[in-house]
């Protein structure tokens, strides 16, 4: 039972233009959803979160969006650089007595700019 | 101020034998969570320390164990190694009480099993 799912394995853009990725969740009871980026040799470095009761979080050039009734997240980068080249994860938490639970990942999505 | 630290970067095992990986948790953590990426796959969940006792643990059976030392310190153990195990093993530190979604990766340890 996959209870975040990237549908996009890949993504390819132009320098300048945005990127748009998306995640799909089943699992209703999430407190927060979490966007990490990762390059190859390095570990997941965390980028933007949202709370389950928001709709929308800007930080920067990146802006993560949620629809809680189509269980959908979408990452926006504007504008999109080569840097931003890397695999990106979509991954849900709970919130259990004050602690955060573990992080349930997405299977990935990865995003080439080109210059 | 160093993240977090694992070792060794990479460790080529038979099938059958145990391995032991390492992680050192960013400065001023005090829990260790250890995730299994797979070729083409997201992290997955194996198991969570914290105050040296397992917290949470993921679907994965009981030939992966780990330990969690005084100084935050952890380790996983793998027994009787499967082809199947061969992947990128995260180490993820973070405060227990934290709600800042503080979770530090490593640049894990790549297992291959042959």
């Amino acid at each position: 039972d996959q209870q975040v799912k990237q549908n996009s394995p890949s993504l390819s853009v132009q320098e300048g233009r945005i990127s748009i990725l998306n995640c799909d969740y089943t699992n209703s009871m999430f407190d927060y959803f979490l966007w990490y980026k990762k390059y190859p040799a390095e570990g997941p470095t965390f980028l933007i979160s949202i709370s389950s009761i928001k709709d929308k979080n800007e930080d920067g050039r990146f802006t993560v969006f949620l629809n809680k009734s189509a269980k959908h997240l979408s990452l926006h980068i504007v504008p999109s650089q080569p840097g931003d080249s890397a695999v990106y994860f979509c991954a849900g938490v709970r919130i259990y007595g004050g602690s955060q639970g573990n992080l349930i990942f997405g299977k990935g999505t990865k995003l080439s700019v080109k210059p | 101020d160093a993240g977090v630290t694992q070792s060794p970067t990479h460790l080529i095992k038979t099938r059958g034998q145990q391995v032991t990986l390492r992680c050192s948790p960013k400065s001023g953590h005090d829990t260790v969570s250890w995730y299994q990426q797979a070729l083409g796959q997201g992290p997955q969940f194996i198991f969570q320390y914290y105050e040296e006792e397992e917290r949470q643990r993921g679907n994965f059976p009981d030939r992966f164990s780990g330990h969690q030392f005084p100084n935050y310190s952890s380790e996983l153990n793998v027994n009787a190694l499967l082809l199947g195990d061969s992947a990128l093993y995260l180490c993820a530190s973070s405060l227990f009480r934290g709600l800042d979604y503080g979770y530090t990766f490593g640049s894990g340890t790549r297992l291959t099993v042959v």
